[in-house]
């Protein structure tokens, strides 16, 4: 079985100050990497994926997180925020050969100006 | 391209009442998905349909929910009756093979069950 765990529950940051939210996952055979975004009152949004190659993934809106396999890690970044990044993230994995997605239990962002 | 509808966006009702939600996916997705998330924690795969056949329904709570994909389209899922602790967010993601699975996710309808 798969498991996924988001390190901190929320993260303060200041406007135009990086951050970092932390995933690691546990699996016994290959996964898929997701990062997705939950404004209020919205669905989940696709922010970026792992499928192969390379481990830096640039997503949507600024994001990019790197893969690394002997961490069992999945770190999503970004260098600048903005007030209208605000929300909550969640990390997710799936088996290569399934649909199932497991997700972490979520960061919640909150920027400050 | 539309995205994945779902109705009612909020709904508040009695305890032991019957509840039922609708998902519309993206046109041409044969897989959807039902998902329940509770307040601060991410979603919690309930049932997932492949077409009109259910093929992973194992986390769902069959004594009170049911869904059904009737012509392999829309879907619903229903409640009943419910209880206090089915108060959550519902959500409903739908994906296609031909892009790779990736899954698309509606608004969510949020229950509170009073």
């Amino acid at each position: 079985a798969q498991s996924v765990t988001q390190l901190d529950s929320q993260v303060p940051v200041f406007e135009e100050a990086p951050v970092e939210l932390r995933c690691n996952y546990s699996s016994s055979v290959s996964v898929y990497l997701f990062w997705y975004v939950q404004y209020p009152n919205q669905g989940l949004q696709l922010l970026l994926k792992y499928l192969s190659g390379s481990t830096l993934v640039k997503g949507i809106n600024g994001f990019e997180a790197e893969f690394n396999k002997s961490q069992t890690s999945f770190h999503l970044r970004k260098p600048s925020v903005h007030i209208s990044d605000t929300a909550e993230y969640f990390c997710a994995a799936k088996k290569a050969a399934g649909n199932k997605l497991t997700f972490g239990g979520g960061t919640r962002v909150l920027v400050k100006p | 391209e539309a995205g994945v509808v779902q109705s009612p966006r909020y709904k508040i009702i009695e305890k032991k009442q019957p509840v039922a939600f609708w998902c519309n996916p993206i046109s041409g997705h044969n897989t959807l998905y039902w998902y329940l998330q509770n307040l601060g924690q991410g979603p919690e795969l309930l049932i997932r349909y492949e077409n009109e056949e259910a093929v992973d329904d194992s986390q769902l709570p069959k004594d009170r929910f049911s869904a059904e994909r009737l012509k392999g389209v829309d879907s619903t899922l229903k409640i009943q009756p419910a209880e206090l602790g089915d108060s959550a967010v519902y959500l409903c993601a739908s994906s296609s093979r031909a892009k790779g699975d990736e899954q698309f996710f509606g608004p969510g309808t949020r229950l509170t069950v009073l």
